[in-house]
């Protein structure tokens, strides 16, 4: 089974970087996703990563250390619209199954 | 827009009653997932389907059902309705065997059991 752990909540200010951390215990890996979700609406895709190392978009970047079961969102110039809930999803090995952690809600504050 | 629709947008039902939930994919996608969002938590997955068939199963009991159809749009069928199953329905297409499979979804419906 897949087990994937990230904070329930984190505040930040405006023009801030937050590191939103996601860990992961699976009985097989087929590549980390992240996703954002605004309240009320579908989780949009943000990054991939399947191999180690860091995935940079613009002003998000994603890590990972397969060797650790370990992931972070790095979201820079934090802006106003990035409050919302931010999703971590290990892919099966089969590789037709996420498994979410629960999310984590950042509040961005002026 | 990830060019995936859901409809319908909100459904309130009672308990014990059937409800069928569809799900448009992505131009281009062959593949469905489905997956249940209780308020406040992650998504949950149902099951997905490729080329019609169901390929892989969360844990969710016989009572969730679904098809995919030639033309890769998908229903969810749930029978015998439990207050436990209010919850954001989302759907989400892939294209198999593509570089990363990733999944894109749609807007959701948001089903109410009373």
């Amino acid at each position: 089974g897949q087990n994937i752990d990230q904070p329930t909540e984190m505040t930040a200010t405006e023009g801030a970087i937050v590191q939103i951390n996601c860990t992961y215990q699976t009985s097989g890996f087929n590549g980390l996703f992240w996703y954002q979700q605004h309240a009320g609406e579908a989780p949009t895709f943000l990054s991939y990563n399947v191999l180690d190392g860091l995935e940079e978009k613009g002003r998000f970047s994603s890590f990972l250390s397969r060797s650790k079961g370990y992931s972070y969102l790095l979201l820079k110039e934090l802006q106003m619209k990035d409050s919302a809930s931010y999703l971590c999803a290990v892919r099966d090995r089969r590789g037709n199954k996420l498994t979410f952690g629960g999310g984590t809600r950042v509040l961005v504050k002026p | 827009e990830t060019g995936v629709t859901q409809s319908p947008t909100h459904l309130i039902k009672t308990r014990g009653q059937q409800v069928t939930l569809r799900c448009s994919s992505q131009s281009g996608h062959n593949t469905v997932s489905w997956y249940q969002q209780a308020l406040g938590q992650g998504p949950q997955f149902i099951f997905q389907y490729y080329r019609e068939e169901e390929n892989g199963r969360g844990n969710f009991p016989p009572r969730f059902s679904g098809l995919q159809f030639p033309n890769y749009s998908s229903e969810l069928n749930v029978n015998a309705l439990e207050l436990d199953d209010s919850a954001l329905y989302l759907c989400a297409s892939s294209l198999v065997h593509g570089s990363t499979d990733t999944q894109y979804f749609g807007p959701g419906t948001r089903l109410t059991v009373l």
